[in-house]
């Protein structure tokens, strides 16, 4: 079983769609999640960070994190064109080094 | 803002060549990654490192080396390049052991020929 699973899309909404976005985990020592935006040719930038279990919104985006079901999720509200990019899930329970491991990315495209 | 940035956005290398990738980061962090990216297999780190002169092997070292000879200076080198290692390369800072939020650069495309 892979650590982080993503499914890779593509994802495609219409514009105004609220968009959900989702990662698995098996590792139980994870503790600190993270959602990455990459555009097309770009570094990955980071989009949401959370610690532990809950909810986190900010402005348009909500990340939430249930460690129970070991499922975190993102929700884009109002999506828009420019929403358009693969979306990475990141997380790391380990003190020392903070290495993180990554989802491979969901593809989400928006249309008009 | 902290600011990641590459030397390269696009290199094009003949194999067995020696490849030098250069990453700076602005804002005095302590740890800096380099990972790769490809299609279907997503993220990869390669070598990370928490300090000067230090370093440590991540997911895929073989055929990679790394150098850090200042706090905001990380380069990786391709000792003989291969064709296998076409892919986008991505370097990232985060400010301190325990800190988990990276910053990535914008990336460079190499590819071996």
């Amino acid at each position: 079983q892979k650590e982080v699973e993503q499914d890779p899309g593509p994802l495609s909404v219409p514009e105004g769609a609220i968009v959900s976005l989702n990662c698995t985990y098996s590792n139980s020592a994870f503790q600190y999640f993270m959602w990455y935006r990459q555009y097309s040719r770009k570094g990955p930038e980071l989009l949401m960070y959370t610690y532990s279990s809950g909810n986190k919104e900010d402005g348009r985006f909500t990340a939430q994190v249930d460690k129970s079901s070991k499922y975190i999720s993102l929700f884009i509200r109002d999506s828009q064109p420019s929403d358009s990019a693969t979306y990475l899930c990141a997380m790391s329970g380990r003190s020392g080094y903070s290495t993180l491991t990554f989802g491979k990315g969901t593809m989400l495209l928006v249309s008009p | 803002d902290v600011k990641v940035t590459q030397s390269s956005r696009y290199l094009v290398k003949r194999t067995g060549e020696k490849v030098f990738l250069e990453c700076v980061q602005d804002m005095d962090h302590e740890n800096m990654f380099w990972y790769r990216q490809d299609p279907g297999l997503g993220l990869r780190l390669i070598y990370f490192s928490y300090d000067v002169k230090m370093k440590e092997k991540g997911d895929i070292p073989e055929g990679y080396s790394v150098s850090r000879e200042k706090k905001e200076r990380f380069s990786l080198i391709l000792e003989s390049a291969s064709t296998n290692q076409t892919s986008m390369y991505l370097c990232a800072s985060s400010l301190y052991a325990g800190e988990e939020t990276q910053y990535f650069g914008p990336g460079t495309r190499l590819l071996v020929l």
